[in-house]
């Protein structure tokens, strides 16, 4: 139980174009996402964390225009890219946390993007 | 703040031997503790955790990590390493209180045959 996966999985984008990448929990219900950037040979960065049927909420320094997420159902969260420039080629992984109180996060597999 | 300090960004064993992976923390109340790997190109699975209760915990793969209170540490071992360990091992730490993980800046493993 408690899969977590994103499509795509690799992604390569003209600069200027936007791109969606989409986070689905499988086999729960998944109140809470969490949408990580991870550099090359670089720890994980929270850019932001989204509730269902609620506005996400950005980390510091995340542009929340740029990263657009949407968290419209307990099963799904997108995250797109808008006006992509080669800055936001980046590994983008994914985790979300069921409800009742669970803490933990089930991450998905994660999204290369490359711009070029 | 919480925080959480990897020493060392990679560590190189032989197979057979012992692994030990560091991991220091910062946190003004009682942490939650994780250990995440990380294989090429994926995402991250979890190893461990450290809640509460007992402080030695045991994870996947023969891993095994034990909560360390007056050393703020969260030390990763494995009695014997298989190729197979060969990854990235991220260290986390998260309030009690709140949704968020602060990750390490990981340790890659490297096993030598």
């Amino acid at each position: 139980g408690a899969v977590v996966s994103q499509h795509p999985s690799r992604v390569i984008c003209k600069s200027g174009t936007s791109v969606k990448i989409e986070c689905r929990s499988l086999d729960f219900q998944a109140t809470t996402m969490f949408w990580y950037r991870q550099f090359p040979k670089k720890s994980l960065m929270l850019m932001a964390t989204s509730n269902e049927g609620s506005k996400a909420t950005y980390e510091q320094g995340v542009e929340k225009d740029k990263f657009l997420i949407n968290h419209a159902s307990l099963t799904l969260s997108t995250l797109t890219v808008t006006s992509a420039h080669p800055e936001d080629s980046s590994f983008y992984i994914c985790s979300a946390r069921g409800g009742g109180g669970g803490y933990e996060q089930y991450f998905g597999p994660g999204t290369r993007l490359t711009v070029t | 703040a919480q925080s959480v300090t990897q020493l060392g960004s990679h560590v190189s064993v032989s197979e057979g031997a012992l692994v030990l992976l560091r991991c220091n923390y910062s946190s003004s109340v009682p942490p939650y503790l994780f250990w995440y790997v990380q294989y090429p190109n994926q995402g991250l699975q979890l190893l461990l955790k450290y809640t509460t209760g007992a402080t030695l915990v045991k994870g996947i793969n023969g891993f095994e990590a034990e909560f360390k209170k007056s050393e703020t540490s969260f030390h990763l071992t494995k009695p014997s390493a298989h190729m197979s360990d060969a990854a990235e091992y991220f260290c986390a730490v998260r309030s009690p209180n709140t949704d968020k993980l602060i990750f390490g800046t990981g340790t890659r493993l490297q096993v030598f045959p």
